[in-house]
C-alpha cells in the first residue's frame, strides 16, 4: 500500500506553460485536497474536492483547477504557470465523513516557474 | 473566514526542556484543531488533535490544550530530544460533511539543542 503519491517529485517551468501535479491515494479516502506551502506562509489550501465528482475553491484558487473523476486521482493543473506559483504543493486525503478525520499529506511536488 | 496566528515563529530549547507553542484562531464555530510536525524536506504528519468539546488531550510527552472561550490553543512538549527538532504547525477546522477545510498557522520552527 502507498498511501497517497505525488508526481512529479520536482519541476522546473517556463512561465507561461501548462502543468499537471498529479496525485493518486490508494486508501480509499473520499475527500481530497491541495496546499501549497511558503516560506513564512504555511500551508495554504488550492482547492478540495469532497468526494469524485465534486470541487471546491479554497483560500488560494486563482490560476489553478482541479478535477476529480474518481476516487484515487486528484490532479492540479496551472493553466498558464506565473513565478509566484513557485512553490512547494501537497496534497492529502482525508477519509469520507466527519471532521477530525486525519489528513495524510503526500510527499509533494516542488514547483519553480522561471 | 478562519484566521489562525501561531506564536512563536522559532522556539530554542535545551534538551530536555519543555517547549510550548500556542496558536489563536478568529472563528468560534471551528470544532477541530490538529498539530502536524514536519521535519525538513518531509511531508507535514499529524502528532496530536483535539475537539472543541475536549479541554485537554494527551499523549506520552506531547499534550494539546484548548480554551474555547479565549479562542486558543496550545502545544506542550515536555522532556523535549534533538529529534523532537523540526517545524510544527496548528491548524484550525470547520466541519462538515464529506470533508473539513483545515486554516494552517505559519508554522513555529523548534530547535533542541542537546
Amino acid at each position: 500500500i502507498a498511501g497517497i503519491t505525488q508526481a512529479p517529485t520536482s519541476q522546473i517551468l517556463a512561465a507561461g506553460r501548462r502543468m499537471t501535479l498529479r496525485c493518486t491515494q490508494d486508501m480509499r479516502h473520499n475527500a481530497m485536497y491541495w496546499y501549497r506551502q511558503d516560506l513564512g506562509l504555511g500551508l495554504r489550501l488550492i482547492h478540495y474536492s469532497n468526494t469524485a465528482g465534486t470541487t471546491g475553491k479554497g483560500e488560494v484558487p486563482d490560476g489553478y483547477s482541479v478535477s476529480r473523476a474518481n476516487t484515487d486521482d486528484f490532479p492540479l493543473t496551472l493553466a498558464s504557470a506565473v513565478p509566484s506559483q513557485t512553490s512547494v504543493y501537497f496534497c492529502a486525503s482525508s477519509s469520507e465523513w466527519g471532521v477530525g478525520d486525519t489528513q495524510y499529506f503526500g510527499p509533494g511536488t516542488r514547483l519553480t516557474v522561471l | 473566514g478562519e484566521n489562525v496566528e501561531q506564536h512563536p515563529s522559532t522556539l530554542s530549547v535545551q534538551e530536555g526542556d519543555s517547549a510550548v507553542i500556542k496558536c489563536t484562531y478568529s472563528d468560534s464555530a471551528s470544532n477541530y484543531f490538529p498539530w502536524y510536525k514536519q521535519e525538513l524536506g518531509k511531508r507535514p504528519q499529524l502528532i496530536i488533535d483535539i475537539r472543541s468539546n475536549v479541554g485537554e488531550k494527551k499523549d506520552q510527552r506531547i499534550a494539546v490544550t484548548l480554551n474555547k472561550t479565549a479562542k486558543h490553543f496550545s502545544l506542550h512538549i515536555t522532556e523535549t530530544q534533538p529529534e523532537d527538532s523540526a517545524v510544527y504547525f496548528c491548524a484550525a477546522a470547520l466541519g462538515g460533511a464529506g470533508s473539513y477545510q483545515l486554516t494552517f498557522g505559519k508554522g513555529t520552527k523548534l530547535s533542541v539543542i542537546p
